[in-house]
């Protein structure tokens, strides 16, 4: 059982390039994230999904598209990178949004650097 | 709407101190509230909850307690070791759809021996 699965762990990208982060998670959970966590600012949320085939908008969602194919990924997407998305990405994913089964699983991250 | 204020770090602590990490914040209706550690190279793992006023969430020797009078969740622990290195982030999540999360700034500890 592997949780969550982050996919790359390290990427350097020019601005303009473009680029795919996967989530991959084990524990048939219905619910994903991705969030960003910049120095001083915590962890943001950018989209979410509550189940196959949805998405919807974080806080941050500009300059980032996601998919949901499958139940057990969500693909984050930057379509023309630039240096403001450098950060650290943390996908995360839960099974319920309520009572004891609401706990968020994080994956161990993505450093990303756009030049 | 919502949003979580920690105090701001680095914590410097020697081994056996004691710990509080203040917490505090601003939510309509009734939150739950958490503490998520960090440690270093990791991603986020879930220290604690509580999901109603009054509750105690525990777990490692550290404890939090929902105070709603106070719009406070602070962390303590009665004797950190280094082994409690890490970044700590207070969140809550608010009753609606996808379990949403938001977080606070984060607080570095830091023990030594």
């Amino acid at each position: 059982n592997a949780g969550v699965t982050q996919t790359p762990k390290f990427r350097v990208l020019k601005t303009g390039q473009s680029m795919t982060l996967l989530c991959a998670q084990d524990m048939n959970h219905e619910y994903m994230y991705w969030y960003r966590q910049d120095p001083g600012m915590g962890l943001r949320l950018i989209h979410y999904s509550v189940g196959e085939g949805t998405t919807a908008k974080g806080e941050v969602p500009d300059g980032y598209n996601v998919s949901r194919l499958k139940k057990q990924n969500f693909l984050l997407g930057l379509e023309s990178a630039a240096p403001s998305q450098t950060s650290v990405y943390f996908c995360a994913s839960s099974y319920s949004t309520s009572g004891l089964t609401d706990t968020q699983y994080f994956g161990p991250g993505t450093r990303l650097t756009v030049l | 709407g919502n949003s979580v204020t920690q105090m701001e770090g680095p914590v410097t602590l020697s081994e056996e101190a004691f710990l509080t990490i203040n917490c505090t914040y601003t939510a309509t209706g009734y939150p739950s509230l958490f503490w998520y550690v960090q440690y270093p190279g990791e991603g986020l793992q879930l220290l604690l909850k509580a999901t109603k006023a009054d509750d105690k969430g525990s777990n490692k020797g550290f404890e939090a307690t929902y105070r709603k009078e106070t719009t406070s969740f602070h962390l303590e622990k009665g004797s950190v070791q280094v082994s409690d290195s890490a970044v700590y982030f207070c969140a809550l999540k608010n009753t609606g759809t996808a379990s949403k999360l938001t977080f606070g700034t984060g607080t570095r500890l830091q023990v030594t021996l």
